[in-house]
């Protein structure tokens, strides 16, 4: 069975860096072809990607947040680390990891529960 | 930027079909994907490759492509379907830009 668990902080302040981790099971991210992506939605709004990382280690993000963000992969503890520099009130919002199958198609099958990270002061 | 446009609402009675459109430029290009998602709970992969159904959806439940629009339908709705459906895509250079559609919340009336 396929799990995955977000984990971290539910409040940060601003200008604070946010560090989240992905914790999964059921698949390894050492398999050729696996991807491990962050996306997140504001309450009450759209899905909106964040970044993605390959079991070969190639990482992608999103073009408007690319210079805060970092993803990084620990594969021997089944964990993919996102960090968010510079944390706004604007970024409130739940914070989901999810697995992409298949590193050709850019597509999530499973998702985790989620993590809301409000930022306030 | 690239943007995936989804009416913001559809209902339907039980028992009939719903569809849900999503229009981009770069739909004829790349792969559409649907997900659902209910109050509280995280987003499900319903259609990948525009119509391919993962294991576990229902039948009712289908996906088509014609140029620049994808449709997710649902026949035959029932009332656990009623949830926010969300389209996602890439741009046309297919990769570090996914894009998800605004949502379309689908009401069983």
């Amino acid at each position: 069975q396929v799990t995955l668990r977000e984990s971290g902080p539910a409040l940060v302040k601003p200008t604070q860096t946010l560090t989240l981790t992905c914790t999964f099971s059921g698949f390894s991210l050492s398999t050729s072809g696996m991807c491990v992506s962050w996306i997140r939605q504001p309450p009450g709004k759209a899905l909106e990607w964040l970044a993605r990382i390959d079991w070969d280690d190639d990482k992608y993000y999103s073009t408007s947040l690319k210079t805060r963000l970092t993803i990084s992969k620990d594969t021997s503890k089944n964990q993919v680390v996102l960090t968010m520099t510079n944390m706004d009130p604007v970024d409130t919002a739940t914070y989901y990891c999810a697995r992409i199958p298949y590193g050709d198609y850019w597509y999530f099958d499973l998702w985790g529960r989620g993590t809301l990270v409000t930022v306030s002061s | 930027s690239y943007e995936l446009t989804q009416p913001p609402s559809v209902s339907v009675s039980p028992g009939q079909t719903a569809r849900i459109t999503c229009s981009g430029d770069a739909l004829p290009k790349q792969y559409a994907y649907w997900y659902q998602q209910k109050p509280g709970q995280a987003p499900v992969l319903v259609i990948y490759k525009d119509s391919e159904r993962p294991s576990g959806i229902p039948e009712r439940f289908s996906g088509s492509s014609s140029g620049t629009t994808v449709t997710l339908t649902i026949s035959g709705v029932q009332a656990e379907d009623e949830a926010d459906y969300y389209c996602q895509s890439a741009d046309s250079s297919g990769t570090s830009n996914v894009v998800f559609g605004g949502g379309t919340k689908l009401t069983v009336l």
